[in-house]
């Protein structure tokens, strides 16, 4: 069971949009529409952002939206405010004994 | 709306056991509607799944990496769950986090606690 991948870091100017991308297998991503990303600030707990690849929990801005094409997921922050500046993860249901996997985790700098 | 609190001690000798709690507050513990997880995270690095457990059918779900060191289980008498993990070494060290997730959501934590900071030293 291997954590799924993600790009080390993004930047990107206020205003602008990022997509950060998460790289799984067909043991999790590519057969599940179980993806969820979370946004953690520096020393807190992190806060769920999207689950099952598109939904977005209440309170949730609609700035963050997700994505999933085969074995790749996404999240998209549309018009970067700077309390988007955190670390963001993604997380898979696998089917390797009904676990769930995190991503690699991607820093995001406005 | 569920809150959560982990507690334990913040510091465990090598080989030793590990035990965290997590109280439970605007939820039952045993009610069906969702699944009780722990997460940890080395500091400075990123997140990683222990496992979880859902009281309807009693099954807990592990890490294949912790599995042979790890329960979770419950406490109904005072709705919460706990982690226990045996013979730690230093690579426990991390900020341990507990997480609950409606069944349907189908993510390893919807609602999290603050979480809890623990250090495996001599």
């Amino acid at each position: 069971q291997s954590d799924l991948s993600q790009p080390a870091s993004v930047s990107a100017s206020p205003g602008q949009s990022i997509t950060i991308s998460c790289t799984g297998s067909s043991n999790d991503v590519g057969i599940f529409n179980l993806v969820s990303w979370y946004q953690q600030h520096s020393g807190k707990a992190p806060r769920l952002i999207i689950y099952t690849v598109s939904k977005r929990p209440s309170g949730v801005s609609s700035r963050f939206s997700g994505a999933k094409s085969g074995n790749t997921a996404s999240l998209t922050i549309s018009g970067l405010q700077a309390d988007d500046e955190a670390d963001y993860y993604c997380a898979s249901y696998s089917a390797a004994g009904s676990t769930y996997v995190f991503g690699t985790g991607t820093t995001v700098t406005v | 709306q569920v809150q959560l609190q982990e507690s334990g001690p913040g510091l465990v000798k090598p080989s030793q056991t590990l035990s965290l709690t997590c109280s439970v507050s605007g939820a039952s513990i045993t009610s069906g509607d969702y699944y009780w997880f722990w997460i940890r995270q080395p500091p400075g690095k990123g997140l990683e799944w222990i496992g979880y457990l859902y009281y309807q059918n009693g099954d807990t779900y592990y890490s294949p990496s912790l599995r042979s060191r790890l329960t979770i289980s419950t406490d109904t008498s005072t709705n919460a769950f706990s982690l226990t993990l045996t013979s730690v070494t230093a690579s426990d060290t991390a900020f341990y986090f507990c997480a609950c997730s409606p069944t349907h959501f189908g993510t390893p934590g919807a609602t999290w606690g603050p979480g809890t900071l623990v250090a495996v030293s001599s």
